[in-house]
């Protein structure tokens, strides 16, 4: 399996700030990564495919990025309806398989 | 629209079998990939397989003894059964959509359905 090595596990910021979540592959997934948003008691929500590729009606704030094997998801100013649990998924190889989460709260 | 909602009995004594079914609607099942996730409690997401509308599967070896997936397109539907269930399989279960196109990520996603194994 494809190993997904989610960090930091959570955070904490305020609204405004720029915030990165980062998933590192155990192995090289040519930029088949999603980025999910969930909120508590919630199903997840794609933010972002292919790595870079932003969800219909996913605010521009959110991006995706790569450095070799190293996936980032960045929020350019955090607003309140942020604050979430986000996720990284592979689909680059069976089974898919996700990263642990990063919790993002309120400073 | 397309939504999707998921159906099935929310308690089970281990031992017994799981069956969820997951109802599409506001689009067909046609041409799609259509996916099992489940969250256990306060914990992450673990995918459980796909099966497509022609019938195809893949399911995560860690569970491919005991799954079970299935799509009628006449009621556009899909279901999943499971074996054998224990506590460790206690957890939220979601179905969902593959995006079209061949990308495995998952547009969109049922509300899903708590599912708890206690004896």
């Amino acid at each position: 399996d494809i190993q997904m090595t989610q960090s930091p596990s959570s955070l904490s910021a305020s609204v405004g700030d720029r915030v990165t979540i980062t998933c590192r592959a155990s192995q090289g997934i040519a930029n088949s990564l999603a980025w999910y948003q969930q909120n508590p008691g919630k199903a997840p929500k794609l933010l972002v495919y292919t790595a870079f590729r932003l969800q219909n009606g996913v605010p521009s704030r959110f991006s995706g990025s790569r450095s070799g094997t190293e996936y980032t998801l960045t929020i350019s100013s955090l607003q309140p309806e942020d604050f979430a649990t986000y996720y990284c998924q592979q689909y680059y190889g069976s089974p898919l398989t996700f990263g642990g989460g990063t919790k993002v709260d309120i400073k | 629209q397309v939504h999707l909602q998921e159906s099935g009995p929310g308690l089970l004594k281990p031992s017994e079998t799981l069956s969820l079914n997951c109802i599409v609607s506001g689009g067909s099942i046609s041409s799609y990939y259509w996916s099992w996730i489940r969250q256990p409690p306060g914990k992450g997401l673990e995918w459980i397989g796909y099966v497509s509308h022609s019938g195809g599967t893949d399911y995560n070896p860690s569970l491919k003894s005991r799954v079970t997936m299935s799509v009628d397109m006449s009621k556009n539907q899909f279901s999943l059964k499971m074996s054998s269930v224990t506590a460790a399989d206690t957890a939220i279960y979601y179905c969902a959509r593959d995006l079209p196109g061949g990308d495995d990520a998952l547009d969109m996603w049922g509300q899903g359905t708590m599912v708890t194994v206690s004896s």
